[in-house]
């Protein structure tokens, strides 16, 4: 089975820092990946972690504990277009197919 | 390179009636996927299309069928519609048997059932 879990909605202020969790129960781990969708749009690829540790991408950072079933997405130098929900998603027994968490509604103000 | 293009973008249907929505994929990818993605949730796996039959289902019903043709575009079938189905259905492309290979979503048809 397959059990995604992140929190449903978080604040941040422009500039500032702010780090998204997801934890997973999976059977079978392919890799993890995290998608970014603003209001109305599809989803866009942010990150595929399948190894331990933290990836850097620009302002955006995402760590993987494969041990622990955590991740989580870090974003740097908060800008107001940030404000999106952010979708933690593992493929499951030995499928390459992302089952997605409900995701995280971040709202950044100003 | 247009990316993945769905069509229609919007559908108002009426309770029992059948749609059909469509998908093309970007341009080198052989895979489709369809989600369905309800209001503040996380898209859900419907099926997976490869070489022109289903790969993979999610937790559907058999009122949700597809197909995939030789050029890779692909369609959702929904029959006997209920009002549960309203919801934003994404279509995703992705190359076969590449384990870190990124979906590219289309923009989505938004369908509400009356």
């Amino acid at each position: 089975g397959q059990n995604i879990d992140q929190p449903t909605e978080m604040t941040a202020t422009e500039g500032a820092i702010v780090q998204i969790n997801c934890t997973y129960q999976t059977s079978g781990f392919n890799g993890l990946f995290w998608y970014q969708q603003h209001a109305g749009e599809a989803p866009t690829f942010l990150s595929y972690n399948v190894l331990d540790g933290l990836e850097e991408k620009g302002r955006f950072s995402s760590f993987l504990s494969r041990s622990k079933g955590y991740s989580y997405l870090l974003l740097k130098e908060l800008q107001m277009k940030d404000s999106a929900s952010y979708l933690c998603a593992a493929p499951w027994g030995g499928s390459y197919i992302p089952t997605f968490g409900r995701g995280t509604s971040l709202i950044v103000h100003p | 390179d247009a990316g993945v293009t769905q069509s229609p973008t919007h559908l108002i249907k009426t309770r029992g009636q059948q749609v059909t929505l469509r998908c093309s994929p970007k341009s080198g990818h052989d895979t489709v996927s369809w989600y369905q993605q309800a209001l503040g949730q996380g898209p859900q796996f419907i099926f997976q299309y490869y070489e022109e039959e289903e790969r993979q289902r999610g937790n559907f019903p058999d009122r949700f069928s597809g197909h995939q043709f030789p050029n890779y575009s692909s369609e959702l079938n929904v029959n006997a519609l209920l009002l549960g189905d309203s919801a934003l259905y994404l279509c995703a492309s992705s190359l076969v048997g590449q384990l870190n290979t990124e979906a590219f979503f289309g923009q989505g048809t938004r369908l509400t059932v009356v």
